[in-house]
């Protein structure tokens, strides 16, 4: 079946470009998650949906990172005058229901292979 | 502040049993142990979750110590596409917050 996918694979920006990367979670997910991953470190939480509603993007690092999720399935996250500190690979991931409900943790995140963000 | 201590690397022969040791001490009683893999160029892909009763599933076996603050991750007969780095993760809430892992490379 299909996971989730994100685009594009790959991405070369200059300094200052804005960029907008996509994730299409699984259908039917309502939890979306963003997560950062730089070079030889594990994955850093970024930012959290639950349907439409963001609620919680404890994890952006600057105002020039944005996510967005306007109905509930198909998320962007766009940075904005992108930085060299900015090239990291950028993971989404979902899971099929809410958490903070009884059967949450037996419920995994799924995470797609990512977009390589180079800011050169 | 990291909630898991897990070895950085190890090496294991192919057909042969890995052991992948975490420990977690100060875990609460709500928090369950979680394990992924990220195998190279992919993204974290799920193997095996429990709060303290042993756990397996197609992939491993999951040994929690009677205290909870350890935990084995089994992969009962390893195979070269089993060579990633593997995360031991508590979790308690929504997030999953990923450490360093353990670089695993399994040999022929």
């Amino acid at each position: 079946g299909a996971g989730v996918s994100q685009s594009p694979r790959y991405k070369v920006a200059k300094r200052g470009q804005d960029v907008a990367l996509r994730c299409d979670p699984i259908s039917g997910h309502v939890s979306l998650f963003w997560y950062q991953q730089a070079l030889g470190q594990g994955p850093e939480f970024l930012t959290y949906f639950q349907n439409e509603a963001q609620l919680d993007k404890s994890g952006l690092p600057s105002d020039r990172f944005f996510a967005e999720r306007p109905e509930g399935s198909v998320s962007t996250l766009k940075i904005q005058r992108t930085q060299q500190e900015d090239s990291a690979v950028y993971l989404c991931a979902s899971s099929p229901i809410p958490p903070r409900s009884a059967p949450w943790v037996n419920s995994p995140l799924h995470f797609g292979n990512g977009t390589r963000l180079t800011v050169t | 502040d990291a909630k898991t201590t897990q070895p950085p690397s190890m090496d294991c022969a192919e057909g042969r049993a890995a052991n992948l040791p975490c420990n977690h001490s100060t875990i609460s009683g709500n928090e369950y142990v979680y394990w992924y893999r990220q195998i190279h160029s992919q993204g974290p892909q799920y193997i095996i979750h429990g709060l303290k009763n042993n756990e397996t599933n197609e992939m491993a076996s999951l040994i929690i110590t009677e205290d909870r603050k350890s935990s084995t991750l089994i992969l009962p007969h390893a195979t070269l596409r089993d060579t990633a780095v593997y995360y031991c993760i508590v979790r308690d809430d929504y997030k999953l917050s990923f450490g360093a892992g353990t670089t695993v490379t399994v040999r022929a």
